[in-house]
């Protein structure tokens, strides 16, 4: 069973407006929240975290929400630009390392 | 630093044969992670070294796979006998905390694309 899902394989938007990639995960012990950037014949690259004990991360144009009682996070990015478009994996700490969803396809379209 | 360095970029290998995939961790990171990429699972932790030792293979599929890690600066996934299911892409990853402290940040190689005929 997976402990991290990103349900949403794919996300099309359009360049200037906001990008919203959702990510759930299962196991309350997890305590750190990181997303991860692909793009093709790249490995992952890292892009924001948040800690457990924050509901807010803000970096530039990239801001994770985490909302811990629905064991939910978000990642948005506002304005959303054309080199936006990748794959982004939301994974989770914890005392297993880390934990990787199943990413989601953004794709911003001019 | 030149990052996490993996090779080769691209495999093709017959099913039986033995594949062996490399990488060179960032100089300083004491923790290592192979991780396996398919359609079907995504990203998938293989297994953890933590100062050149093995810590968790609980992700290794099955006995074909085994992962060394002699020194500090290198490290091998190795496939014996490989097979049409084992095609994915395989990322190293380096960091240089300890897994399961805070502020765990992997940083990634390009990956091996692995294809079994």
């Amino acid at each position: 069973d997976q402990q991290v899902k990103q349900n949403s394989p794919s996300l099309s938007v359009q360049e200037g407006r906001i990008s919203i990639l959702n990510c759930d995960y299962t196991n309350s012990m997890f305590d750190y929240f990181l997303w991860y950037k692909k793009y093709p014949a790249e490995g992952p690259t890292f892009l924001i975290s948040i800690s457990s004990i924050k509901d807010k991360n803000e970096d530039g144009r990239f801001t994770v929400f985490l909302n811990k009682s629905a064991k939910h996070l978000s990642l948005h990015i506002v304005p959303s630009q054309p080199g936006d478009s990748a794959v982004y994996f939301c994974a989770a700490s914890g005392a297993d390392g880390l934990t990787f969803g199943k990413g989601t396809h953004l794709i911003i379209q001019p | 630093d030149a990052g996490v360095i993996q090779s080769p970029r691209h495999e093709v290998t017959e099913m039986g044969q033995e594949v062996t995939l490399r990488c060179k961790p960032i100089s300083g990171h004491n923790s290592l992670f192979w991780y396996r990429q398919t359609m079907m699972r995504g990203l998938e932790l293989l297994i953890y070294f933590n100062n050149n030792v093995p810590i968790d293979d609980s992700g290794m599929p099955e006995d074909r796979f085994s992962a060394k890690m002699p020194n500090a600066s290198f490290s091998t996934l190795k496939i014996q006998p490989s097979e049409p299911r084992d095609s994915a892409v395989y990322f190293c990853a380096s960091s240089p905390t300890p897994l399961g402290s805070r502020d765990t940040e992997a940083f990634f190689g390009q990956g091996t694309r692995l294809t079994v005929v």
